[in-house]
């Protein structure tokens, strides 16, 4: 069954520093996507970046970047020069291939705290 | 191109009432979801579809129903409110595979 796990409830960066985020995630699936997506205080859902099951190099998206460790099956996500703005609710999530139904589960969050 | 809409935004129920949430999106996505997500948590599947007139359960379906007559809509009915209903939920939309998701705005309900 698909599992999400984020062990982090909550997170402190200085500004302009990097943060990690950390994922791991449980899956029989060879086929299968990891996701994060920024909930700010505002309550939308923004999605931030993709890591698909067979993608040899880590995903990049500006300042975000994924730390995908496909042996460990953890999925971290790397915020560098952290923003006061980049303060929200992250998650991870993950969507099964054809036998997983392509169902997107979700891990519990982490709140991170920008400091200037 | 407005994605993915819901409404209303906001609901007060009393219990024991019924209501639907509305969904629609506009991108021929054939995936559609219905999340709810309770304070502090993360988002919870209720009921997702891969296309019309095909529903499956989530992980959280009781005292939920819903339906997928068109691609567009995908409403979710609320039943015989009770208080443990009371919180955000979020409908989304995605191509088929392992693609991302779109999210609506989310519907802020209470069930008092």
């Amino acid at each position: 069954a698909q599992k999400i796990t984020q062990t982090q409830p909550g997170m402190f960066v200085q500004e302009k520093e990097a943060v990690t985020l950390d994922c791991t995630y449980d899956t029989s699936d060879p086929s299968y996507g990891l996701f994060w997506y920024k909930q700010p205080s505002s309550g939308e859902m923004i999605f931030l970046i993709y890591q698909g099951s067979y993608d040899q190099q880590n995903a990049t998206e500006g300042r975000y970047s994924l730390n995908f460790q496909k042996a460990r099956k953890s999925a971290n996500l790397v915020i560098s020069a952290s923003q006061l703005g980049d303060s929200a609710m992250y998650f991870c999530a993950m969507r099964e291939g054809s036998t997983g139904g392509f169902k997107t589960i979700f891990g519990a969050g982490t709140r991170l705290f920008v400091k200037a | 191109n407005a994605g993915v809409t819901q409404t209303p935004k906001f609901r007060i129920l009393k219990i024991g009432q019924s209501m639907t949430l509305q969904c629609t999106q506009d991108m021929n996505h054939n995936y559609m979801y219905w999340y709810r997500q309770d304070p502090g948590m993360g988002l919870k599947l209720i009921y997702y579809s891969v296309g019309a007139g095909i529903t499956d359960k989530g992980e959280v379906p009781n005292g939920y129903n819903v339906s997928r007559s068109t691609t567009e809509d995908f409403p979710l009915r609320l039943e015989l409110a009770a208080p443990s209903q009371t919180s955000v939920y979020f409908c989304a939309s995605s191509y088929a595979g392992p693609e991302k998701l779109f999210f609506g705005s989310g519907t802020q309900l209470s069930v008092l």
